[in-house]
């Protein structure tokens, strides 16, 4: 069973489009990450969550974490080929040890 | 912010010889690290935790006498691929853990490994 749900697994989407990737749980998360990863490199840390109902903004995309910590979403406007990678939320839950979600492959097409 | 750096980037070995990669935190000290492996379009999976000055968490199903972790210091785990096969030939990422606000994982750039 997949602590963290990510979905969803696969978005192919035109330029200018919207689109919003999801993290659910049935566990209380403490923090939750999201990073983007591009081939051949590492993570790179997008936003840290920490509070019930956080919305946090970083340009183009907005995240938001659930008001019972379980759930985020990150929410990307008016998509650029620029965005295209593989997206991954992880957390630590209140009990257990850190967390991956499955990841959201973007493919952004000009 | 914080960084952690891995090394080498790209490494080519042959069957039955070992290869170490370091992951190194560089602006913080890390008790906690972490090693995933990671296939084509996947996610990364959580290999071991690696814990300064004491022995290594191995997850399921990973050998721990084939992967051997060292975190000698708060700043650098090593991670020895020891008798590589191909079957090895994979991407390895550390991370390091930062204990500041959120516990945020911070992720080293990679390692491709090819055993031939």
């Amino acid at each position: 069973t997949q602590l963290l749900e990510q979905s969803p697994q696969f978005l192919s989407i035109q330029e200018g489009e919207n689109l919003t990737v999801y993290c659910n749980s049935s566990s209380v998360f403490s923090s939750l990450q999201w990073y983007r990863q591009e081939p051949g490199e590492g993570p790179v840390l997008l936003v840290t969550v920490v509070t019930g109902g956080e919305v946090k903004k970083l340009k183009r995309l907005t995240f938001q974490f659930g008001d019972a910590r379980k759930d985020s979403s990150l929410h990307i406007t008016a998509a650029q080929t620029g965005d295209t990678g593989l997206y991954l939320c992880a957390g630590w839950p209140s009990y257990g040890k850190l967390t991956f979600g499955q990841g959201t492959i973007l493919t952004v097409h000009p | 912010g914080a960084v952690v750096s891995q090394h080498p980037s790209r490494v080519i070995c042959k069957s039955g010889t070992s290869v170490k990669i370091e992951c190194r935190s560089l602006d913080f000290q890390a008790t906690t690290m972490f090693w995933y492996r990671q296939f084509p379009k996947q996610s990364l999976m959580l290999m071991a935790t690696s814990n300064e000055g004491s022995k290594a968490t191995y997850e399921q199903g990973v050998e721990k006498d084939k992967f051997l972790i060292n975190h000698a210091s708060l700043t650098l785990s090593t991670l020895t691929v020891t008798s590589a096969h191909p079957e090895d030939s994979s991407f390895y990422i550390c991370s390091a853990s930062w204990t500041g606000v959120g516990n945020t994982i911070y992720f080293g750039e990679g390692s491709w490994l090819t055993v031939v």
